[in-house]
């Protein structure tokens, strides 16, 4: 079962920040947050991981709480094209990535 | 593009056959997934092979088996196929030398449609 809790769906209007909400309260002490997007039906698309500290990259920002039970992802300037369906993951104790039905995030003009 | 290959694109079959879903790694990536992707759900891990031996077991059915070849190409073999074996099947690759192993990369998967 999936180790996280998300929106099923959120809007945002294009040019404006994104900002995807995960829950995690289960995590463990050495496992990252993954998110990935799926854009259609295309194959899944790594955006950014984290385990403490908040991380940014060309493509987002990852806020992690101190307590580590949730996190946001932060699309700084979203356009059209970031319409898709964005997925929260941990680590299971197999080390496999447990994908829950994530979040469909609309971009609106 | 990700790097990670997929063929074919769409499989048509019938109930009760048998089918081999192809897929080629990224350059220098050890790892081979296998998801399921059912219509508007979230992807089932099926599979991992690490290097040509079989990591991880998610929930794959006993119809279905894979294998990772000595050239790391992977194939998903799904036989006695049902209709609800109908799904996009996602395969994607890690390990590649300077980045963290389960930052996976993701095939354009295959479309099998059973009828």
């Amino acid at each position: 079962d999936a180790k996280t809790t998300q929106p099923p769906s959120m809007d945002c209007a294009e040019g404006r920040a994104a900002n995807l909400p995960c829950n995690h309260s289960t995590i463990s002490g050495n496992e990252y947050v993954y998110w990935y997007r799926q854009i259609h039906s295309q194959g899944p698309q790594y955006i950014i991981h984290g385990l403490k500290n908040n991380e940014t990259n060309e493509m987002a920002s990852l806020i992690i709480t101190e307590d580590r039970k949730s996190s946001t992802l932060i699309l700084p300037h979203a356009t059209l094209r970031d319409t898709a369906v964005y997925y929260c993951i941990v680590f299971d104790s197999n080390y496999q990535l447990i994908w829950g039905a994530g979040t469909k995030l609309i971009i609106k003009p | 593009d990700s790097g990670v290959t997929q063929t074919p694109k769409h499989l048509i079959t019938a109930t009760g056959q048998r089918v081999t879903l192809r897929c080629s790694p990224r350059s220098g990536d050890l790892s081979v997934y296998w998801y399921q992707q059912s219509l508007d759900q979230g992807l089932q891990f099926l599979i991992q092979y690490y290097n040509g031996e079989e990591r991880a077991k998610g929930n794959i059915l006993e119809r279905f088996s894979a294998q990772q070849f000595p050239d790391l190409h992977s194939e998903l073999n799904l036989s006695s196929l049902e209709l609800g074996d109908s799904a996009l099947y996602f395969c994607a690759s890690s390990g590649h030398r300077g980045r963290g192993l389960n930052e996976q990369f993701f095939g354009p998967g295959t479309r099998l449609t059973v009828l």
